[in-house]
Parts: structure tokens; C-alpha cells; sequence
């Protein structure tokens, strides 16, 4: 069974702290991404890595960095927590694994940490 | 750029009906779609996955692709008040999905 595991399912934390966020996938996935969801946004691409030590910046990188030291973990780190990176954050994996024309790139999400900066 | 549009509802549909979920996007280069539900509070889960035009069947659910008009839809047959949650489309031409809204169902008994 595949599976996504976020360090924290909710986490609180004050303005100007640095915040560490980790994934762990256990399925040999080559990308993972890290999204930011909130109501009546969407999820909102924040970083993905395509493999160890690659990462590219997604829709929204300001305020966050990341790191992928093993295959199978990505970090989120936001440098200094403010009120506005409170939010659902959303870890994911997936593999672009192809058989012909398809692509599959089906994404696995973690159950997501639920983060609150005061 | 590309674009995934759903209505953000909410759907509202009897128990034991038929929900019909839209999606339509913009990108004519994609070619994986999929449908992921979301309950409130929880994480995306991946339900459903089609790759070529037709009807893709997987129990109560079935998605449909055409290409040609640029639109993906989710049939739930039978539909239970444990169907109500959000379902999310999406769709990848590489290795970054863009995802949709989602829209909004409720199944009331």
C-alpha cells in the first residue's frame, strides 16, 4: 500500500520562527511536491523535486525554501513564519513512470499539517 | 497557462442518484486526467485515472474523456452520503499536474 507521511498533522508556531515541515514516501516516487491549500484557492504548488538535490520553484516559492537529501524525503522550510503562511500544507508524490504514449504521474498526497503562525 | 475549470457547486443529489461531475481545461497537450475526492479536512485522494478518450468504469465511479472538447467528467452511480466531499480534477501533460477547484457534492439521504 503506497503511502505519504507528513511529520505533523497540526502545528503551531510564532512569527519569525523557523518552521520545518517533512514528507516521507515510501514507493521509490522520483518527484514530490509541496502545496499550500486554502479556501477558495485551490492547492497552490510551493516547490517539487524531480530528484536528489534538484528542486524547482513552483507558483508560489517566496517565503519558503526546501530540501531533498534521500530519494524518499522533501522538506518544507519557511525561513520566518508569518500570519499569512498559515494554511494547509500538502506534501505529494509521484512517479513518471510511462508504458507507450501514457504518462502517468499519478500523485499520492500525505494527510497534510495543518500549520498555524501567530 | 494552462486552465482546469469546475463549477464549485454545491451539487446537491438525492441518495441512490447519479452525480455528474464536470471539468474542462484549456491545455490541448495533456494526456493523463484524473479525479481525486477530498473530505473536509483531509488530504486528496486519488480516485480515478484515464489517459485515453471513452469511459473509464471502476465500481460506482466513471470517468469520461473527450479530447476533442476538452472536458473530463465523474459519474458516481448509486450515490451515498459518504460520496460527499470535494472532488478535485486534474490533468498532466508532464510531471506537474494543475488541478482544478474542485467541486463541492452533497449526498443527502
Amino acid at each position: 500500500d503506497v503511502k505519504v507521511t507528513q511529520s505533523s498533522r497540526y502545528l503551531v508556531k510564532r512569527t519569525g520562527e523557523k518552521v520545518f515541515l517533512e514528507c516521507v514516501q515510501d514507493m521509490d516516487h522520483e518527484n514530490m511536491f509541496w502545496y499550500r491549500q486554502d479556501p477558495g484557492l485551490g492547492l497552490r504548488l510551493i516547490y517539487f523535486s524531480y530528484d536528489v538535490k534538484m528542486k524547482e520553484k513552483g507558483d508560489i516559492p517566496e517565503g519558503y525554501s526546501v530540501s531533498r537529501e534521500k530519494k524518499e524525503r522533501f522538506s518544507l522550510i519557511l525561513e520566518s513564519a508569518s500570519t499569512n503562511q498559515t494554511s494547509m500544507y500538502l506534501c505529494a508524490s509521484s512517479s513518471p513512470g510511462t508504458s507507450g504514449r501514457r504518462s502517468y504521474n499519478e500523485q499520492f498526497f500525505g494527510p497534510g499539517t495543518r500549520l498555524t503562525v501567530l | 497557462q494552462k486552465e482546469v475549470e469546475q463549477n464549485s457547486g454545491p451539487l446537491s443529489v438525492p441518495e441512490g442518484a447519479i452525480a455528474s461531475l464536470n471539468c474542462t481545461y484549456s491545455d490541448r497537450v495533456s494526456q493523463s486526467f484524473f479525479w481525486y475526492r477530498q473530505y473536509s479536512g483531509k488530504s486528496p485522494e486519488l480516485i480515478m485515472s484515464i489517459y485515453s478518450n471513452g469511459d473509464k468504469e471502476d465500481g460506482r465511479f466513471t470517468a469520461q474523456l473527450n479530447k476533442a472538447s476538452q472536458y473530463v467528467s465523474l459519474l458516481i452511480r448509486d450515490s451515498q452520503p459518504s460520496d460527499s466531499a470535494t472532488y478535485l480534477c486534474a490533468l498532466s501533460g508532464s510531471y506537474i499536474p494543475t488541478f482544478g477547484r474542485g467541486t463541492s457534492l452533497i449526498v443527502h439521504p
